[in-house]
């Protein structure tokens, strides 16, 4: 089992629909990251989250420390937006990375 | 400045080649890494720089070198690959290598050995 799952692995959608990822860990962590990559490789990172909440545009992401959860949301997705979303944590000074979600959002 | 600067984007390289990839940022971060990544999976961890010392090698063959000859700059020397190695080669840079740390994504080599 990785220590690291995320759901759905690919997920197609239609323009303007509300859009959830989840990520779900099984080691201790200190940090959390969102992470996007478009094809053709860069990866951004979207957030860093250690505890609650985080918004940024039509990006929201949150975590819950206890139950070792997160989840990214999309409001109004857009064409744009569709890249291989990554969560990854960060324990022992590494980060251990998903297996990544793919979003397509379709006009 | 927020950018890691990767160069080339793209190299073919046979087996008996010697070439390098690049690494460039100006943020004043003193941690960088490199990750390689197969097509649809994660980033594997190669390589941690702190402090322009090499603190972390994850087990990678002697054919990948790397090399950080200051603290803006990190190269990833590669000679005598195989066609497995043919990856998208990621760079990444972050303040310092503490566990909660952003980190900073170059856009990547893609490396194909032929």
């Amino acid at each position: 089992k990785n220590e690291v799952e995320q759901s759905p692995q690919n997920l197609t959608a239609q323009e303007g629909e509300f859009i959830t990822i989840n990520c779900s860990y099984s080691v201790g962590i200190s940090a959390l990251h969102w992470l996007q990559q478009h094809p053709g490789g860069g990866i951004v990172s979207l957030f860093m989250l250690s505890s609650g909440k985080k918004k940024h545009g039509r990006l929201i992401a949150t975590i819950n420390i206890q139950e070792k959860h997160s989840s990214l949301h999309i409001t109004a997705s857009h064409p744009r937006d569709s890249a291989v979303y990554i969560c990854a944590v960060n324990g022992n000074e590494k980060l251990t990375f998903g297996t990544g979600t793919r979003l397509t959002i379709i006009p | 400045d927020t950018e890691v600067t990767q160069t080339p984007k793209h190299l073919v390289m046979g087996m008996t080649n010697k070439k390098s990839l690049k690494c460039e940022q100006h943020m004043g971060h003193r941690a960088m890494y490199w990750y390689k990544q197969k097509a649809k999976k994660p980033p594997e961890l190669m390589f941690v720089y702190s402090y322009e010392k090499l603190s972390i090698n994850e087990s990678v063959p002697s054919r990948f070198s790397p090399e950080c000859p200051n603290s803006s700059l990190l190269n990833l020397h590669l000679h005598a690959l195989q066609p497995e190695d043919s990856a998208l080669y990621l760079c990444a840079s972050s303040q310092v290598r503490r566990s909660n740390e952003k980190l900073f994504f170059g856009s990547g080599t893609q490396l194909s050995v032929l």
